[in-house]
């Protein structure tokens, strides 16, 4: 079967780094989005990754290793609003997103 | 943003009514989305339209009936759902189903509570 695993829930203090780590078993790969959800809210994208390697978009980068079947979404100079889930999703062969169940991420003073 | 807009945002309704969820997007997308996302669980794909036609339907039981009149409206027509049918039903649309690299943008949702 297809599966998305991802932390349940993290904490981490503002104006620290916080990486959020995402596993994939999927049958194919056309890449990987990470979303972000505040609670309440629509799912809104950050970033796509489709090569190995980091992409760096501002304070957020997402790391691919699809040899290893894992991307990684770091956040850095936490900022209170960045508290929300981070969900991350595979595009698989048939082109569709398999979702993970999200990470919610709590970010205290 | 007011890309894609979707009514009601909230919905309470019985096991024997009958409702309709709308969704529709400003963007010149293509594709667009049926999602259920339940508490704690991962985004469950429901149906998908590429340029209008029905492309996928994951299972879905039958008291969920998706419509597309064109591509940039959708609708989920609901009757005689059940408890665990309650959940926050989320829209999305992209480009094209078929393109891997553009990313969907989703509504508000509508969070549906069945009595």
């Amino acid at each position: 079967g297809q599966n998305i695993d991802q932390p349940t829930e993290m904490t981490a203090t503002e104006g620290a780094i916080v990486q959020i780590n995402c596993t994939y078993q999927t049958s194919g790969f056309n890449g990987l989005f990470w979303y972000q959800q505040h609670a309440g809210e629509a799912p809104t994208f950050l970033s796509y990754n489709v090569l190995d390697g980091l992409e760096e978009k501002g304070r957020f980068s997402s790391f691919l290793s699809r040899s290893k079947g894992y991307s990684y979404l770091l956040l850095k100079e936490l900022q209170m609003k960045d508290s929300a889930s981070y969900l991350c999703a595979v595009r698989d062969s048939n082109y569709q997103l398999i979702w993970g169940a999200g990470t919610k991420l709590i970010i205290k003073p | 943003e007011t890309g894609v807009t979707q009514t009601p945002r909230h919905l309470v309704m019985g096991m024997t009514n009958k409702k309709s969820l709308k969704c529709e997007q400003h963007l010149g997308h293509n594709a667009m989305y049926w999602y259920k996302q339940s508490a704690k669980k991962p985004l469950e794909l429901m149906f998908v339209y590429n340029f209008k036609e029905q492309t996928e339907n994951n299972s879905v039981p039958s008291r969920f009936s998706p419509e597309c009149p064109n591509s940039s409206h959708l609708f989920l027509h609901l009757h005689t759902l059940q408890p665990e049918d309650s959940a926050l039903y989320l829209c999305a649309s992209s480009q094209d189903f078929q393109l891997p690299a553009y990313e969907q943008y989703f509504g508000p949702g509508t969070r549906l509570t069945v009595t």
